[in-house]
């Protein structure tokens, strides 16, 4: 079965460095989406993405936050300047059109500021 | 806006019992909803979903869920459960109005299954 693939699964930075967090979503999805979940509370969504732009993002995804979709097959996550509040798992999940088949979670990635 | 409510952020049953997780939504027009089960350190793993087909909707694992849109409501039960459904259980909606569907979900349930 066609699986999301996010790398890497633990990431530890330094407060202020830029962090780039991948996933390889499924070929022929065509949305693509970032969650995130601060330990011990519920799963937030951040940004989606569509037609290789934002289509809609949260309050959440302020400036420091951006994604790209530079090859037609990654789409990134890119922090510029990481705060302690980010540390947090990051799900990137990506579905086809129409909605009703669903969408399929990346198995995360564990962002740990220090 | 759309919001989940999940009621219980803990359910403790034992091996065997019944299990039923409670999830009622938000939302001005009908959704489309999940249920995702995590497991300790791994990510979200789709338990069965609701697209306006059948209303009692069967899943993975033995666990089924029923949309009853006068209740705004999608439980999550299953009729005997297993020490390997230990996990935490998450409800989603997501909004049919425009072409983004985001989910957004619930705090989550954590279900502990006793010997």
């Amino acid at each position: 079965e066609p699986e999301v693939t996010q790398t890497p699964s633990h990431q530890v930075t330094q407060m202020g460095q830029e962090v780039i967090l991948r996933c390889v979503p499924i070929s022929n999805h065509l949305y693509f989406y970032w969650y995130r979940q601060i330990l011990g509370q519920k799963v937030e969504f951040l940004v989606s993405f569509y037609n290789n732009e934002i289509s809609e993002k949260s309050e959440i995804f302020d400036d420091q936050f951006s994604v790209e979709r530079p090859d037609g097959s990654n789409f990134t996550l890119k922090i510029r300047s990481t705060k302690l509040e980010d540390s947090a798992m990051y799900f990137c999940a990506s579905r086809p059109d129409p909605v009703a088949y669903g969408y399929t979670f990346g198995s995360g990635t564990r962002l740990t500021v220090v | 806006a759309q919001s989940v409510t999940q009621l219980g952020s803990h359910v403790s049953v034992s091996e065997g019992a019944l299990v039923l997780l409670r999830c009622n939504y938000s939302s001005s027009v009908p959704p489309y909803l999940f249920w995702y089960v995590q497991y300790p350190n791994q990510g979200l793993q789709l338990l069965l979903k609701y697209t306006s087909a059948a209303t009692l909707v069967k899943g993975i694992n033995g666990f089924e869920a029923e949309f009853k849109k006068s209740e705004t409501s999608f439980h999550l039960t299953k009729p005997s459960a297993h020490m390997s459904d230990a996990a935490e259980y998450f409800c989603a909606v997501s909004d049919r109005r425009g072409s983004n569907y985001k989910l957004t979900f619930g705090k989550g349930t954590l279900l502990t299954v006793n010997p």
